[in-house]
């Protein structure tokens, strides 16, 4: 089955730095990687994602890029905000189906 | 739009008790996920239904764990008896079939003493 790994586990960077989150997966037939954003006792949002036949995606502050040759994904957090201080969960789609593998999450940290 | 609508938010109950947990889907939407998280597994799959029909119950951990969706707004998820390993925080998620994106529920926290 699809094994999703996420790295670092926890990031602390300085408000206004960037914070790059990875995400390596192992099912090459994966062609859809959302990221998520979870605040301590809330829901997991979907905050953005990447189709396989993409290799880039930006929505303002932050952007996702995608090697699929190298099975890996990640998120930039440019110009970091106390606000931006939450868990962040990758996930890769299984297969044809629209189930989702998580990574464990990377708690980020913005320092203020 | 309300999101995916789950009750109840927080439940306590004793071990050996039956818990249910209720999710209410996004309107549209024909498919369903129960997840369950905590901090030593993270999130897992339990089950997901496509148009009320379960696709895929590998992830629901052992029989005293039951879903069902008698509808496309209203699905169950069952525990009967509880245990305290199944303290946890329970999410529904729905999107569309055919689709990827999931929008998670606010989430019940189950504590089982």
């Amino acid at each position: 089955g699809e094994n999703v790994e996420q790295h670092p586990s926890t990031l602390s960077v300085q408000e206004g730095d960037s914070a790059v989150i990875k995400c390596t997966y192992s099912d090459s037939a994966s062609n859809y990687f959302p990221w998520y954003k979870q605040e301590l006792g809330k829901r997991p949002q979907l905050i953005i994602d990447i189709r396989s036949n993409v290799g880039e995606k930006k929505d303002q502050r932050i952007a996702v890029t995608l090697n699929k040759t190298a099975k890996h994904f990640s998120l930039h957090i440019t110009e970091t905000q106390p606000e931006d201080s939450a868990v962040y969960f990758c996930a890769a789609s299984l297969g044809g189906n629209n189930r989702l593998a998580f990574g464990k999450g990377n708690q980020v940290v913005v320092i203020p | 739009d309300a999101g995916v609508i789950q009750s109840p938010r927080h439940e306590v109950t004793e071990m050996g008790q039956e818990v249910t947990l209720r999710c209410k889907p996004i309107s549209g939407h024909n498919s369903l996920f129960w997840y369950r998280q905590t901090m030593m597994r993270g999130l897992e799959l339990l089950i997901y239904f496509n148009n009320n029909v379960p696709i895929d119950d590998s992830g629901m951990p052992e029989d005293r764990f039951s879903a069902k969706m008698p509808n496309a707004s209203f699905s169950t998820l069952k525990i009967q008896p509880s245990e305290p390993r199944d303290s946890a925080v329970y999410f529904c998620a729905s999107g569309l079939a055919g689709g990827n994106e999931q929008f998670f529920g606010p989430g019940t926290r189950l504590t089982v003493l």
